[in-house]
């Protein structure tokens, strides 16, 4: 198993760009999730999905889209990129949304945007 | 709005020394408190606390939560520069957004 696995993993944009960062995990996960790590900052939840076709707002979905067409796939999407959306971002899988008996969440290695 | 405070932000020890992390909390549902260790790349998994009092402990890392206090801390003894990381702790609420809420770390250094 490959995981949970991003690419690209480091991008520059200048303002105003779209991009697409792409999670795909192979753990046949129900529940992926994209966060965002600021320096100093713990990592923000900014969409989820807990299934394929199910998708929702974390804590800081402002200025991106997600879509969930398979399992398998969470793709992120900026539409207008802003220096403000200059961070990391991990994506991370999970068989249940139940954080129990030492179920935990599966990282991704992380994309690193920077936004000039 | 679920909260996690990690303190202290960031400490240098050199190597043997004993450290303790700390993280408090404030949720509206706690279910969860867990403890990652990340360098370079992504979170990686370090324990799972939902029962105050019980120690987990795994080589020379150890942690233990208090449920009445709302904080946990994380112990690290005999330290090696291979510690040095960022520890965070998260919250797991069981909320609407079935994530986890983190804290901002704690950068630890060991020096040799």
């Amino acid at each position: 198993n490959a995981g949970v696995t991003q690419t690209p993993k480091f991008r520059i944009l200048k303002i105003g760009q779209s991009m697409t960062l792409q999670c795909t995990q192979d753990m046949n996960h129900n529940y992926m999730y994209w966060y965002r790590q600021d320096p100093g900052m713990g990592l923000k939840l900014i969409y989820y999905s807990v299934g394929a076709g199910i998708t929702d707002k974390g804590e800081v979905p402002n200025g991106y889209n997600v879509s969930r067409s398979t399992t398998e796939d969470f793709p992120l999407r900026l539409e207008l990129a802003a220096p403000s959306q200059t961070s990391v971002y991990f994506c991370a899988s999970s068989y249940s949304g139940t954080v129990v008996h030492g179920e935990t969440q599966y990282f991704g290695p992380g994309t690193r945007l920077l936004v000039l | 709005e679920d909260k996690v405070v990690q303190s202290p932000l960031s400490l240098v020890v050199h190597e043997g020394d004993t450290v303790t992390l700390n993280c408090s909390y404030e949720v509206t549902n706690f279910r969860s408190l867990l403890w990652y260790k990340q360098e370079k790349k992504a979170p990686t998994f370090l324990f799972m606390l939902t029962s105050s009092g019980i120690e987990k402990k795994s080589g020379r890392l150890s942690s233990i939560l208090d449920k009445k206090e709302l904080f946990s801390i994380l112990n690290i003894t005999a330290t090696q520069t291979g510690d040095s990381a960022i520890y965070l702790c998260a919250v797991y609420s069981g909320g609407g957004a079935d994530g986890l809420t983190f804290g901002k770390g704690t950068h630890l250094i060991i020096q040799p």
